[in-house]
C-alpha cells in the first residue's frame, strides 16, 4: 500500500525558515505512483480551523501557490529520492498548522493524503 | 475568489439521514469532492466528482450536485461517522478550494 509520510516539521521562531518533506513510501513499479508522474500538492490545518490549499506541482514542473503564501514557499520535488518538498521562508504566526501533502488526481481531487507534520511559528 | 459556504454543524438521530450542503455560485457546473476527517486524522476522501464513492466507502454515503448547491447524504448514519466533512471544488485552472467544514454529530 503507497502511503504518504511527511517529516520536517516542528517549532520555528518568526520570521525563520523550514524545509518539510513528503517520501512515498511502499512504492512499486505496479503502482506507478511517483512524486513525477502525479499533480502533489500540501495542504495545510491551523489548529481547530478547516483545510487550506497551499501549492500544488504539475507533473510537467509548473507550481501554483496560495496567495497567503506566495513569494515566501517554494513547492518542489526529487525524482530519484520520490519525495516532494515545501521551503517555507519568512514564517509568521499564522502559518501555524499541520501540514499534509496530497496526491491530486487528474480529476481535480486528493485522493492519497499522509498523516501532516506540525509546524509552530512562536517565540 | 471561489467561495464555497456549509453549515458549522449538522446533527441526525440515529436511524435519520444527515445532509450537509455546500453552496457555491453555480456549483453544479463544477466537480464537487467530499473529505471526511476525524479527529487528529488526516481528510479521507469520501465523494468524488459529485456522487461517485472511492472503493471502501459505505453505500451509506452518496452525493448529489445542481445548482448552487451540492449535498453529502449519509443514510442511517452510525456514531462512527461523526466527523468534520470538507467539500472542494477546483477554482479556475490552478486552485483548489475547500469549504469551512461542516461538524457532523450523530444522537
Amino acid at each position: 500500500e503507497v502511503q504518504l509520510v511527511e517529516s520536517g516539521g516542528g517549532l520555528v521562531q518568526p520570521g525563520g525558515s523550514l524545509r518539510l518533506s513528503c517520501e512515498v513510501s511502499g512504492f512499486t513499479v505496479s503502482s506507478g505512483f511517483t512524486v513525477s508522474s502525479n499533480y502533489m500538492s500540501w495542504v495545510r490545518q491551523a489548529p481547530g480551523k478547516g483545510l487550506e490549499w497551499v501549492s500544488v506541482i504539475y507533473v510537467g514542473g509548473s507550481t501554483y501557490y496560495a496567495d497567503s503564501v506566495k513569494g515566501r514557499f517554494s513547492i518542489s520535488r526529487d525524482n530519484s529520492k520520490n519525495t516532494l518538498y515545501l521551503q517555507m521562508d519568512s514564517l509568521r504566526a499564522e502559518d501555524t498548522a499541520i501540514y499534509y501533502c496530497a496526491r491530486v488526481t487528474t480529476y481535480n481531487y486528493f485522493d492519497t493524503w499522509g498523516q501532516g507534520t506540525l509546524v509552530t511559528v512562536s517565540s | 475568489s471561489y467561495g464555497l459556504t456549509q453549515p458549522l454543524s449538522v446533527s441526525v438521530a440515529l436511524g435519520q439521514t444527515a445532509r450537509i450542503t455546500c453552496g457555491g455560485n453555480n456549483i453544479g457546473s463544477k466537480s464537487v469532492h467530499w473529505y471526511q476527517q476525524k479527529p487528529g486524522q488526516a481528510p479521507v476522501l469520501v465523494i468524488y466528482r459529485d456522487s461517485n464513492r472511492p472503493s471502501g466507502i459505505p453505500e451509506r454515503f452518496s452525493g448529489s450536485n445542481s445548482g448552487n448547491t451540492a449535498t453529502l447524504t449519509i443514510s442511517r448514519p452510525q456514531a462512527g461517522d461523526e466527523a468534520d466533512y470538507y467539500c472542494q471544488v477546483w477554482d479556475s485552472s490552478t486552485s483548489p478550494v475547500f469549504g469551512g467544514g461542516t461538524k457532523l454529530t450523530v444522537l
